[in-house]
């Protein structure tokens, strides 16, 4: 069975940095790639960014591009978000995704609230 | 970017009712169309992929039609269960992008 299962809710203040981490479990790791979605506070799902886990190769939505990057550790098949300074506009609940033929399985999501 | 619109931003409907929800792509998609279905608390879940196709274990009263730019998701009889916001998404090219979402509220 496929799975993936994200790390817990974070609290953070503004400008300080922060990890997720989603973990893939029942299927081969490095043939998928890893999307990343945000969904803030009562509002819809934007796409943030993708990894192909196999080389690390990484694309961004414009409006992510720069504030957020993307790894993956296939040693222990996780992939990883990451701020390095993060804003109170970044709180809201953020998934990762496999994409199979489609986005074809979801993690739990991870709540992300930033504020001072 | 696709944009996606969907419509109606919401709806009121009865179990038992037939519903159906309608998204638009900016430019032709071909069959590159989903459809997930979130309710509150809860992680998006796949309901139809390439347009049409049901995902495993999907009860059979969701549809999916359309291609190009014009689709549809239809429930053919609203169960109780059905009560949630849908979205469709297209992943014909990067940035992937979704509609802005349907919520199907009970009447």
């Amino acid at each position: 069975e496929v799975q993936l299962v994200q790390s817990g809710p974070e609290v953070k203040k503004p400008g300080e940095s922060l990890r997720i981490s989603c973990k893939a479990s029942g299927y081969s790791f490095t043939n998928y790639w890893i999307n990343w979605v945000r969904q803030m506070p009562g509002r819809g799902l934007e796409w943030v960014g993708r990894i192909d886990p196999g080389d690390s190769y990484t694309s961004f939505s414009p409006s992510f591009q720069g504030h957020v990057t993307i790894s993956a550790d296939k040693s222990i098949t996780t992939a990883y978000l990451h701020w390095s300074n993060l804003d109170s506009s970044d709180t809201a609940i953020y998934y990762c995704a496999r994409f199979g033929e489609f986005l074809d399985s979801w993690g739990q999501g991870t709540l992300v609230t930033v504020s001072s | 970017d696709i944009q996606m619109t969907q419509s109606p931003s919401s709806l009121s409907a009865s179990v038992g009712d037939r519903v159906t929800i309608t998204c638009r792509a900016s430019q032709g998609i071909n069959l590159y169309l989903a459809w997930f279905q979130q309710k509150p608390g809860e992680a998006p879940k796949s309901l139809v992929f390439a347009a049409s196709s049901l995902q495993s274990g999907v009860p059979s009263r969701f549809s999916g039609s359309g291609s190009g730019t014009d689709f549809t998701l239809t429930i053919s009889s609203l169960q109780p269960e059905d009560f949630a916001t849908y979205y469709c998404q297209q992943y014909k090219s990067y940035p992937l992008t979704f509609g802005g979402g349907t919520r199907v509220e009970m009447k």
